[in-house]
């Protein structure tokens, strides 16, 4: 069965500079996540976007932007990179129901280096 | 805004003994839901919890909803090797998804 496909898998950059991760969700999933998870910790939520339009916000710096296109997948760019934002960054997907109740299903995550 | 918290932290068992993993949200919460993230990989869903008073078994884990819907729990029983890794709980209220800190179980053969 498909699953998320996130790419990169590693991405290397140095401060100040900018980068694109990249999220494919599972077919016909309407809703996409993204989480940052540093090592050792849980995943913190930062934003997810239900058919295209952003539906929640969690803990994204204003450094950060993301967008849904019209083909589900999803882009998150970050810009002026720091330090601290080396993390393990996962996309999930998750089909909206009514109750919103659907389960997330997440990608291997992209692994950004900050030097 | 909505808060999980998941104790413990960390647990290291032996071999055969049984495992708990408590979680506690800050606002009554519409499903409850399970991961576990083995080391190096990532979250992958366990298990739903939607009603009140819930109980779901698998195998030997046992996933309780509280009567509330604010407060869950994960019972391991008889740990295998097999079920190292860091098991989360996840409280959803409309399309608000939250995360514990999660409970890291090490298993010592």
């Amino acid at each position: 069965a498909a699953g998320v496909i996130q790419s990169p898998r590693h991405l290397i950059k140095e401060k100040r500079e900018t980068a694109t991760l990249k999220c494919y969700p599972i077919p016909r999933h309407d809703t996409v996540y993204w989480y940052q998870q540093g090592p050792g910790q849980d995943p913190q939520f930062l934003i997810s976007f239900y058919e295209k339009m952003q539906s929640d916000k969690g803990s994204i710096p204003d450094r950060f932007s993301a967008q849904q296109f019209s083909d589900y997948h999803s882009e998150l760019n970050m810009s002026s990179l720091e330090l601290g934002d080396s993390a393990l960054y996962f996309c999930a997907s998750s089909l909206y129901v009514s109750s919103g109740n659907s389960p997330l299903h997440f990608g291997n995550g992209t692994r950004l280096t900050v030097t | 805004g909505q808060q999980v918290m998941q104790i413990p932290q960390y647990q290291h068992v032996q071999e055969g003994e049984d495992f708990t993993t408590y979680c506690n949200s800050s606002t009554t919460l519409s499903n409850i839901q399970w991961y576990k993230q083995r080391p190096g990989g990532h979250p992958v869903f366990l298990i739903q919890l939607v009603k009140s008073g819930e109980v779901k078994k698998q195998k030997r884990l046992t996933f309780q909803f509280g009567e509330a819907k604010k407060n869950s729990s994960l019972h391991i029983t008889a740990t295998q090797t097999t079920d190292v890794g860091t098991y989360f709980c996840a409280g959803q209220n409309n399309n608000d998804m939250r995360f514990g800190a999660g409970t890291r179980l090490t298993v010592k053969p």
